[in-house]
């Protein structure tokens, strides 16, 4: 059964740690993605990766690091100097990102910083 | 960069009313793509247009390309309870190398 998991859930930290989010696909696909969405907002991207061992910059990437040293695995580490880390993290895949081939998401992990 | 706009953010109707969702871009697209995200879900993808000026239906959903490939439509006739939730449009910047843009999305609100 083909898909995207994303764990945990839900993640609860306290201020000044660093968490790390974990994303799986076993679709086959090179281009994997990471959006942040708050309530009632949109997708805002952060980080994307179009083959193992290459990754980007989103619009709102300050704050966060990742890593593709698997084509199955993209993590998404939130950093303490993001200021505002409490959102719903989505990761995404799709099979080429310069195409325009469809994105298929994950069921998401809602962090809440405290 | 390029910007993808949505109207209306909000949309309450009454259950069996119809919905219309636009989208606009700053630039000329070379394709749009519609998502779905329920309450408490994620997006998944319902649709994508590529012609200009190209219709495309799904049951009570119909969708639109302009004819300039600047912006797109998602109509829903007699609205059903199933309905609720996000509708985003994201498109793709004709000759760009960007991916993607999504919307802010269009919460559509069914009341019985």
């Amino acid at each position: 059964d083909g898909g995207i998991t994303q764990s945990p859930k839900y993640l609860f930290r306290k201020e000044g740690q660093n968490v790390t989010l974990s994303c799986e696909q076993n679709l086959n696909h090179d281009a994997m993605y990471w959006y942040r969405q708050d309530p009632g907002q949109g997708l805002r991207l952060i980080y994307y990766s179009q083959i193992v061992n290459d990754f980007q910059k989103g619009d709102i990437a300050e704050g966060y690091s990742v890593s593709r040293e698997k084509k199955e695995s993209f993590p998404l580490t939130v950093t303490s100097a993001q200021k505002n880390p409490t959102a719903f993290y989505l990761c995404a895949s799709s099979l080429d990102r310069a195409s325009s081939y469809e994105q298929y998401f994950g069921p998401g992990t809602r962090l809440t910083v405290t | 960069g390029q910007q993808v706009m949505q109207i209306p953010q909000y949309q309450h109707v009454q259950e069996g009313e119809d919905f219309t969702t636009y989208c606009n871009s700053s630039t000329t697209l070379s394709n749009i793509q519609w998502y779905k995200q329920r309450p408490g879900g994620h997006p998944v993808f319902l649709i994508q247009l590529v012609k200009s000026g190209e219709v495309k239906k799904q049951k009570r959903l119909t969708f639109q390309f302009g004819e300039a490939k600047k912006n797109s439509s998602l109509h829903i006739t007699a609205t059903q309870t199933t309905d609720v939730g996000t509708y985003f449009c994201a498109g793709v910047e004709r000759g760009g190398a960007d991916g993607l843009t999504f919307g802010k999305g269009t919460h559509l609100i069914i009341q019985p």
